[in-house]
């Protein structure tokens, strides 16, 4: 079982908002990290730290965290953005790294 | 632009001992700056880490995989290398090799270079 857990799915109509959570206690002392990955293909980091983006990440991505919650939001939702998100943190004990199970994204 | 390929055999008798490698282009396996990992994701299910291994030798294994697991770094090549011993199908998956990055203070680590990934098959 995984120490950051994440909804299965989420649905957002085109162009609306949708915000992705990641719960687990080790993120009261260590961020979360957020990866996209599409079917067939390698997960491709979005955001990182308080909220950070890559080169090439669209300014739509976001992140932010209180407490013992993550959230990745995206602002304006394209017919792209559709594929399966997944958080990333130490775990509790920080010598390790967990995933979360992973939240499909849906753009209807 | 750093690259990372993994390479290894497809398929692998259950029993037998999964051997990959990942090699590093265009940038050295040997900074200070990054760890090294794999992880790896089973057909239809999610991503899980396996480990991680520092360019000096330092390793980190997932605890639920660790007493099968090793992982090593081969700097003159600019390569490292994950065993995974005593396969069964649980173990088939999609493998990928990644470059952790973390902050000065390790608060903030997150994998930002990925291999394209290679499917491993346990089946006699």
């Amino acid at each position: 079982s995984s120490e950051l857990t994440q909804d299965p799915a989420v649905s957002v109509a085109l162009g609306q908002t949708v915000r992705i959570t990641c719960q687990g206690d080790s993120l009261r002392s260590y961020y979360a990290s957020w990866y996209q990955q599409k079917p067939g293909q390698a997960p491709v980091l979005v955001i990182y730290g308080k909220n950070n983006r890559p080169s090439g990440i669209p300014d739509r991505f976001s992140g932010s965290s209180s407490g013992n919650t993550a959230s990745l939001t995206i602002t304006g939702a394209q017919a792209e953005d559709e594929a399966d998100y997944y958080c990333k943190s130490r775990d509790s004990s920080g010598n390790h790294w967990v995933f979360g199970g992973g939240t499909k994204l849906t753009v209807l | 632009q750093l690259q990372l390929q993994e390479s290894g055999p497809g398929l692998v008798k259950p029993s037998e001992t999964l051997s990959l490698t990942c090699t590093v282009s265009g940038g050295s396996i040997s900074s200070s700056s990054y760890y090294w990992g794999w992880i790896r994701q089973p057909p239809g299910k999610g991503l899980e880490w396996i480990g991680s291994i520092y360019y000096s030798g330092s390793t980190y294994y997932n605890p639920s995989l660790k007493s099968r697991v090793t992982i090593s770094v081969d700097t003159s090549k600019n390569q490292f290398s994950l065993k995974l011993s005593s396969v069964t199908a649980a173990d088939t998956a999609v493998y990928y090799c990644a470059r952790l990055a973390q902050d000065m203070v390790a608060t903030i680590t997150y994998f930002d270079y990925w291999g394209q990934g290679t499917l491993v098959t346990v089946s006699s």
